[in-house]
């Protein structure tokens, strides 16, 4: 167990939907990413943040947004959802920059 | 843009042998690597990291070697298991704050 806990692990919905992940990091982390990983692919970086501010964007679809809280947890949206959104999502959490990363189990998001 | 990929995406080896895992990237001011491992239906988890003012490093069966002058990193796994089976990812700390992940390297440990 990693210590960083995403819901709901498993969640599927229409094309057109929009849904939220949640991501809530190891107690004391205070950095947050996003990943993608569609089927047999590697990792996609979508955004990071820290403590509260975003910090840096990768692949991120204009579609997709996320936010830090005050108490750290993160929340991925994703909206107007179409069939080739369908992948893992994975969070990470790390202490600060340049400190190994952490990552969930992941949320699998099926798009029928 | 910076980038992390893998020379081979799948690799196979005889249980016990040794294997090695190979990673290039291209931002030379990268300082921080991290090799993940990741089982099926898993998030990735933690193996071994290398900062860039060192060579190699070693672990627990698991060695990372550094070559900054070609920009190229490896990882060995010794007398590998069947639980070793897994996709291995290198990560680049770019110094932007954020991991960027290569595209992976399947190992099957053939028993």
């Amino acid at each position: 167990d990693s210590g960083v806990t995403q819901t709901p692990k498993h969640l599927i919905t229409a094309t057109g939907q929009r849904v939220t992940l949640r991501c809530s990091p190891r107690s004391g982390d205070l950095s947050v990413y996003w990943y993608q990983q569609s089927l047999d692919q590697g990792l996609q970086f979508l955004i990071q943040y820290y403590n509260g501010e975003e910090r840096a964007k990768g692949n991120i679809l204009e579609r997709f947004s996320a936010q830090q809280f005050p108490d750290l947890h993160s929340e991925l949206n994703l909206s107007s959802l179409e069939l080739g959104d369908s992948a893992l999502y994975f969070c990470a959490s790390s202490v600060a920059v340049g400190t190994e990363a952490f990552f969930g189990q992941g949320t699998r998001l099926t798009v029928v | 843009g910076e980038s992390v990929g893998l020379h081979l995406p799948t690799l196979s080896v005889q249980e016990g042998d040794n294997s090695i895992i190979n990673c290039a990237y291209s931002n030379s001011a990268s300082d921080y690597f991290i090799w993940y491992k990741q089982e099926s239906g898993k998030g990735p988890q933690f193996i071994i990291d290398i900062r860039s003012n060192m060579d190699k490093r070693q672990g627990q069966r698991v060695t990372v070697l550094l070559n900054k002058t070609v920009k190229h990193l490896s990882l060995q796994i010794a007398a590998t298991q069947p639980g070793d089976s897994a996709v291995y990812f290198c990560a680049d700390e770019t110094g932007a704050n954020n991991l960027f992940f290569g595209t992976g390297t399947r190992l099957t440990v053939i028993p």
